[in-house]
């Protein structure tokens, strides 16, 4: 069974600090999703990683696959406030072609 | 492009009465569509996969009885909460897929919260 772990659940973070993101998954898989949700809203599409080494950079979020480690990082640069929000990664199960969710981490930026 | 609706956007029902969800997707055809529900501070969790033409298959430990799933056509599939329960208010959530250069991509809808009283 394919399980996505994300850690932290929660970052609370001051603006202008860098932190990172993981998203740890437990079978072979090249294809990674990073997803945005807001309070009452549903996803918004931020990165489609497709191969190992795989980097991809939008603003002050950059997502990067390591396919070998089973691993993917998503990185924020100098932290603003509009960045709170939650943040899943999903992983595409070959076996089934189904999105697999990670926890969830919750970003909270403050001044 | 890729746009995906559901209606309503929030519903409250009382126990016992059945609430229909629909999802459409607006600009493009989806043969294959999802059910998701996720509750508070909790992750997105797959109810079933939606099939145009066919039976929708169900994740392990959901009521396929309570969940009725159509996919009548290629732009829409529907979610029926037959007899509802309080325990089933939830946020749900459908997505239809999409294949781009040979990758599926899934693009999600706004979302429908249900409460039941």
């Amino acid at each position: 069974e394919l399980k996505v772990e994300q850690n932290p659940l929660f970052l609370s973070m001051q603006e202008g600090k860098n932190y990172t993101i993981y998203c740890n998954y437990s079978t072979t898989s090249d294809r990674l999703y990073w997803y945005r949700q807001d309070p009452g809203k549903s996803l918004e599409s931020l990165f489609v990683l497709l191969s190992n080494g795989a980097v991809k950079q939008e603003g002050r979020l950059m997502a990067s696959l390591d396919t070998k480690a089973r691993l993917s990082t998503l990185h924020i640069t100098a932290a603003v406030h509009d960045l709170s929000a939650t943040y899943f990664c999903a992983v595409d199960n070959y076996n089934t072609d189904k999105l697999i969710f990670g926890t969830g981490t919750r970003l909270q930026v403050f001044p | 492009g890729a746009v995906v609706s559901q209606h309503p956007s929030w519903v409250i029902c009382k126990s016992g009465t059945s609430v229909k969800i629909e999802c459409r997707s607006l600009d493009f055809q989806a043969t294959t569509m999802f059910w998701y529900r996720q509750f508070p501070k909790q992750s997105l969790m797959l109810m079933a996969t939606s099939n145009e033409g066919s039976k929708a298959t169900y994740e392990q430990g959901v009521e396929k009885d309570k969940f009725l799933i159509n996919h009548a056509s290629l732009t829409l599939s529907t979610l029926t909460v037959t007899s509802a329960h309080p325990e089933d208010s939830s946020f749900y959530i459908c997505s239809a897929r999409v294949t781009r250069a040979s990758v599926y991509e899934q693009y999600f809808g706004p979302g429908t919260r249900l409460t039941v009283t």
